[in-house]
């Protein structure tokens, strides 16, 4: 059974540049979640996708965007990086009611200089 | 807004003893809760999860319970090994977003 996988595993990026990461989700999820991981800190909840559309956004400026395909894979694209962007970010899955579980895939770490 | 706070931050114990992670939440209002299992740089491994009708959970040597009236809840992880030393994380679903504590870093020192 596949659980959840990311990509690229690193990034180095330059401010101001733009990026794409990449999620699949565990078989028989249809629902993709993205956190930001500073270092020390707990995750941040970015968005969550559900039925191709987001459901629901944390607290994250418009720089942050998303998508979900048909085969419920998912992307999250970040625009004008900042250095505060470095990051570690996580994609979880889960399917879309009760008891809402999530998994969560080994994260894409995010350097930005 | 749900705040969850881990207490305490870092933990350092010698193998063989029982320990107790904290985790509270300021809005009883959750679905569940679910205590999760990081290791440096890598992704969250998912322990327990407790919805929100239930009192506790347990898996192997863990044990988490949840009292969602005074917004708190336990993992108890029982004859501490040395490949438990990680950081331990809290999350709740509360409306439609998850919201973590900070975590906390567990050292077992063998």
């Amino acid at each position: 059974d596949a659980g959840v996988t990311q990509s690229p595993t690193h990034l180095i990026k330059t401010r101001g540049q733009q990026v794409t990461l990449r999620c699949s989700p565990k078989s028989g999820h249809d629902t993709v979640s993205w956190y930001q991981q500073a270092l020390g800190q707990g995750p941040q909840f970015i968005f969550q996708y559900y039925e191709e559309e987001e459901r629901q956004r944390g607290n994250f400026p418009d720089r942050f965007s998303g998508h979900q395909f048909p085969n419920y894979s998912s992307e999250l694209n970040v625009n004008a990086l900042l250095l505060g962007d470095s990051a570690l970010y996580l994609c979880a899955s889960s399917l879309p009611g009760a008891p809402y579980e999530q998994y969560f895939g080994p994260g894409t770490r995010l350097t930005v200089t | 807004k749900q705040e969850v706070t881990q207490i305490p931050a870092a933990l350092s114990v010698p193998e063989g003893e029982n320990l107790v992670l904290n985790c509270s939440f300021t809005d009883s209002a959750i679905y569940n809760l679910q205590w999760f299992r990081q290791d440096p740089g890598k992704g969250l491994t998912s322990l327990l999860l407790i919805q929100s009708s239930q009192r506790e959970q347990t898996s192997g040597r863990l044990n988490a319970s949840l009292d969602k009236s005074s917004g708190r809840s336990t993992l108890y992880i029982a004859a501490s090994q040395p490949g438990d030393s990680a950081t331990y994380l809290c999350a709740v679903k509360s409306g439609n977003q998850f919201y973590f504590g900070t975590g906390t870093s567990l050292t077992v020192i063998p």
